[in-house]
């Protein structure tokens, strides 16, 4: 299994403001994802970070929203940009393991104000 | 948007008893995984079954698969109050492996 750490657990922002979320793996993985899930819903992607290229975004998010970093192949990160109350959610990371099991960090609670 | 539902929405039980989770797709898998989330934390994997297996077991849980129904259950035997929790189902289709979650249930187990 891997052990994935989440920075900050939980903010709150006021709207307009950026927050970067990091995600870390204590292994070297290939395929690591960020999640979003609003208030009582279920999780929805957001996109696969790609090491050493561009993100992959799914439809209805954009790269200027929430741009995504994956310098290397333990360590992610995802900024919500001009933070809206919309906003207000769960983001969780996510790694591929080699057995194909998915584990999850323990997930950032945004409140923006 | 999740391509698939979980049923019941919400489940009441009391300890002891057995909860029955179930979840429906409507494309084909690779594999399909659950997992536990406690009070809106982070996710805890429960079990992964793949395409070609039709049951699995992990301590009280089992997990069975039917793909010609395209359908999963998740049974919990011997609840307890800890059980208390959300569970979602979540598939995985082609190379990408992207998980597609379910709406989840709710589970209240009652002491």
């Amino acid at each position: 299994s891997a052990v994935i750490s989440q920075k900050p657990s939980r903010d709150i922002c006021q709207r307009g403001t950026s927050l970067t979320i990091q995600c870390q793996v204590d292994s070297q993985v290939t395929m690591m994802f960020w999640y979003r899930q609003q208030p009582g819903q279920s999780l929805t992607l957001i996109a696969t970070a790609n090491q050493g290229s561009e993100a992959t975004y799914e439809s209805g998010f954009v790269i200027d929203k929430f741009p995504i970093s994956r310098p290397n192949l333990t360590f992610s990160t995802l900024t919500v940009s001009n933070m809206s109350p919309e906003d207000s959610s769960i983001y969780l990371c996510s790694v591929l393991a080699g057995d194909e099991t998915q584990y999850f960090g323990p997930g950032t609670r945004l409140l923006v104000l | 948007s999740q391509q698939g539902e979980e049923d019941p929405q919400a489940l009441s039980i009391q300890e002891g008893e057995n909860a029955t989770m179930n979840c429906s797709y409507k494309t084909s898998i690779n594999n399909l995984q659950w997992y536990r989330q406690n009070s809106g934390r982070g996710l805890v994997h429960l079990i992964l079954i793949r395409s070609n297996e039709r049951e699995k077991h992990s301590g009280r849980l089992r997990v069975t698969l039917d793909t010609s129904k395209k359908s999963s259950s998740l049974l919990i035997t011997a609840s307890r109050a800890a059980d208390t929790a959300s569970y979602f189902c979540a598939r995985v289709k082609g190379s990408a492996r992207q998980l597609t979650f379910g709406s989840g249930t709710q589970l209240t187990v009652l002491p």
